[in-house]
């Protein structure tokens, strides 16, 4: 079982519709959660951080944490092509690794 | 705000050529600093953990010989990729994360692609 978890997609949807990205990852002791943002050819660029069970919201977006479940979500509301991107999962495991484990992302495509 | 500099962007140079990348965190210290490889419509790939002061930790499979880790202070860690070959043309990404513990995120460079001829 891989550590963090996301569906490669691709996810379409239309301008001005709701995007649903979702992830799951193994270790239940995980504290701190990341999405990131990845246009292609570019470097990860850092949308929200979530630390405690709930939703938090930073202006079109909100990612959700439910941590008995070990899933966190992230929606962007009102979407726009601009937002077509891979949108990466990232955990800081409870495990001593001093790194974050990423997932492999999931490819959005928001359609005119 | 975490603003982190990656330079040089794109490197063009011939097999055997070492290159070396830099990687700065501008606006905060950064006690960690990781390198990252990514090839195209591939996940990221962590080649290795940086502490200030200390010896790189490598992740399984990463030659140390071959991509050289130096982080001398809390805002600057570089990567040497010794004698490279067209087999380490790839998109080499690096991250920083604040002093605060593992719980801080890490903030990206805007990556160097590095290319082998």
């Amino acid at each position: 079982q891989k550590e963090v978890e996301q569906n490669s997609g691709p996810l379409s949807v239309p301008e001005g519709a709701i995007a649903s990205l979702n992830c799951t990852y193994s270790d239940r002791g995980s504290q701190s959660f990341f999405w990131y943002r990845q246009y292609s050819g570019k470097s990860p660029e850092l949308i929200m951080s979530i630390y405690s069970n709930g939703d938090k919201e930073d202006g079109r977006f909100t990612a959700q944490l439910n941590k008995a479940s070990q899933y966190v979500s992230l929606l962007i509301r009102d979407s726009q092509p601009s937002d077509s991107a891979t949108y990466l999962c990232a955990v800081n495991m409870w495990t001593g690794a001093n790194n974050l484990f990423f997932g492999t992302g999931t490819r959005l495509t928001v359609i005119p | 705000g975490a603003v982190v500099s990656q330079h040089p962007s794109r490197v063009i140079c011939k097999s055997g050529t070492s290159v070396k990348i830099e990687c700065r965190s501008l606006d905060f210290q950064a006690t960690t600093m990781f390198w990252y490889r990514q090839f195209p419509k591939q996940s990221l790939m962590l080649m290795a953990t940086s502490n200030e002061g200390s010896k790189a930790t490598y992740e399984q499979g990463v030659e140390k010989d071959k991509f050289l880790i130096n982080h001398a202070s809390l805002t600057l860690s570089t990567l040497t990729v010794t004698s490279a070959h067209p087999e380490d043309s790839s998109f080499y990404i690096c991250s920083a994360r604040a002093t605060g513990g593992k719980d801080q995120p890490q903030h990206f460079g805007d990556g160097t692609r590095l290319s082998i001829l």
